[in-house]
């Protein structure tokens, strides 16, 4: 069955370092999304990205994240400069065309010290 | 603007007693809903949907939801809990005639199974 496929899935950080999230979609699916899900809390829409571009984006995510598909197959979600509150579960999940559904990768977690 | 509400962030019942997990959402033109769960350290995983076609929905693992427009709600039942159905359960919206194509979560609600 085709998946979401996520790396790293467990990265620690130190606050202010730079990290990149990868995620590889299903192979037909044109429409991406980054989630994150703070420990504890909610599953919170970052971003989505169509057609090389973001259509878009959440209030969290601020001038400090950026995504691309740098080689028409993984999806990326850049955090420039890491704080604190940055440490969650990312979750990348992709669309296909004529569905509503989105399907979730497993997840990465980002722990900032 | 749409929105997902579930009540009650933790839920218990017995092996073998039904579970109903609520959800309400707020939209002014129907909805697409949907429920995730997330097992312990995992992704989450599509339970059912709806897509304005039938409105009771049926899912995997024996989960049902029935869409009640005049209650704008999307409960999910299973009439037998199991003990394997412990998790993290999320309700989710998307509003298919606006810009925004994401999906809109609830808050979740955490099943537990008692033996």
């Amino acid at each position: 069955e085709p998946e979401v496929t996520q790396t790293p899935s467990h990265q620690v950080t130190q606050m202010g370092q730079e990290v990149i999230l990868r995620c590889v979609p299903i192979s037909n699916h044109l429409y991406f999304y980054w989630y994150r899900q703070i420990l504890g809390q909610k599953v919170e829409f970052l971003v989505s990205f169509y057609n090389n571009e973001i259509s878009e984006k959440s209030e969290i995510f601020d001038d400090q994240f950026s995504v691309e598909r740098p080689d028409g197959s993984n999806f990326t979600l850049k955090i420039r400069s890491t704080k604190l509150e940055d440490s969650a579960m990312y979750f990348c999940a992709t669309r296909g065309e004529n569905t509503g559904e989105l399907f979730f990768g497993e997840g990465s977690r980002l722990t900032v010290l | 603007a749409q929105s997902v509400t579930q009540l009650g962030s933790h839920v218990s019942v017995s092996e073998g007693a039904l579970v109903l997990l609520r959800c309400n959402y707020s939209s002014s033109v129907p909805p697409y809903l949907f429920w995730y769960v997330q097992y312990p350290n995992q992704g989450l995983q599509l339970l059912l949907k709806y897509t304005s076609a039938a409105t009771l929905v049926k899912g995997i693992n024996g989960f049902e939801a029935e869409f009640k427009k005049s209650e704008t709600s999307f409960h999910l039942t299973k009439p037998s809990a199991h003990m394997s159905d412990a998790a993290e359960y999320f309700c989710a919206v998307r509003i298919m005639d606006t810009g925004r194509r994401a999906l809109t979560f609830g808050s979740g609600t955490r099943l537990q199974v008692q033996p």
